[in-house]
């Protein structure tokens, strides 16, 4: 089983509607992030919690929220849709006590938006 | 401000040629470097990381890289492709400054031709 666990994996969805993505994870860190992936721009950080009750903002926030139900649960919603939010979205972790910050990936979850 | 640049959106080579995959970065101060692979439909996974130390670092399927300060680069390399290389290849810097935050480059795509 994957160490982070994204959900849905794929979604079409329609302009104006609320969406929102799920990640999970069993690695017991500390620290998760939602990214956005295009072609040609790399990754971009949209939202990160290092604790559950620590919410930052990320370079790409605008249009997107979070929430961090648990240790092990992170939650980016996207309240009202638009086309340029099609994108692949990543969640990422990493523990505290890896000063180097290295990134344990989800397997990403590909959102249309029509 | 951190940032990444990685020279060349794809990058083709022939199986047995050299991989030789560019980075430079800006930081004000000491990075941690990376390199993540991403293969078709997954998430990205670490290949290599530059912290302290040793410039010459080597990673998972023959890759390495070395970390030159004065260029500021840390291009990715592999003496012999293959086949199952071909991915896309991200470098990212993180500092313990500019709020941990990891910023990744846009990527490059390695093929690899038979």
């Amino acid at each position: 089983d994957a160490d982070v666990t994204q959900t849905p994996r794929n979604r079409i969805t329609k302009t104006g509607k609320r969406i929102m993505l799920e990640c999970s994870q069993t690695k017991g860190h500390d620290r998760m992030y939602w990214y956005r992936q295009d072609p040609g721009l790399g990754l971009r950080l949209i939202y990160y919690s290092f604790d559950v009750k620590d919410i930052n903002k990320g370079e790409i926030s605008d249009g997107y929220s979070v929430s961090r139900q648990a240790q092990a649960k992170f939650s980016l919603s996207l309240e009202s849709a638009i086309p340029n939010q099609t994108a692949l979205y990543f969640c990422a972790t990493s523990p505290e006590y890896l000063e180097t910050g290295e990134l344990f990936f989800g397997e990403g979850s590909r959102l249309t938006v029509l | 401000a951190q940032s990444v640049t990685q020279l060349g959106s794809h990058v083709s080579v022939s199986e047995g040629a050299l991989v030789l995959l560019r980075c430079n970065y800006s930081s004000s101060v000491p990075p941690y470097l990376f390199w993540y692979v991403q293969y078709p439909n997954q998430g990205l996974q670490l290949l290599l990381k530059y912290t302290t130390g040793a410039t010459l670092v080597k990673g998972i399927n023959g890759f390495e890289a070395e970390f030159k300060k004065s260029e500021t680069s840390f291009h990715l390399t592999k003496p012999s492709a293959h086949m199952s290389d071909a991915a896309e290849y991200f470098c990212a810097v993180r500092t313990n400054t500019g709020g941990f935050k990891t910023i990744f480059g846009a990527g490059t795509r390695l093929f690899v031709k038979a």
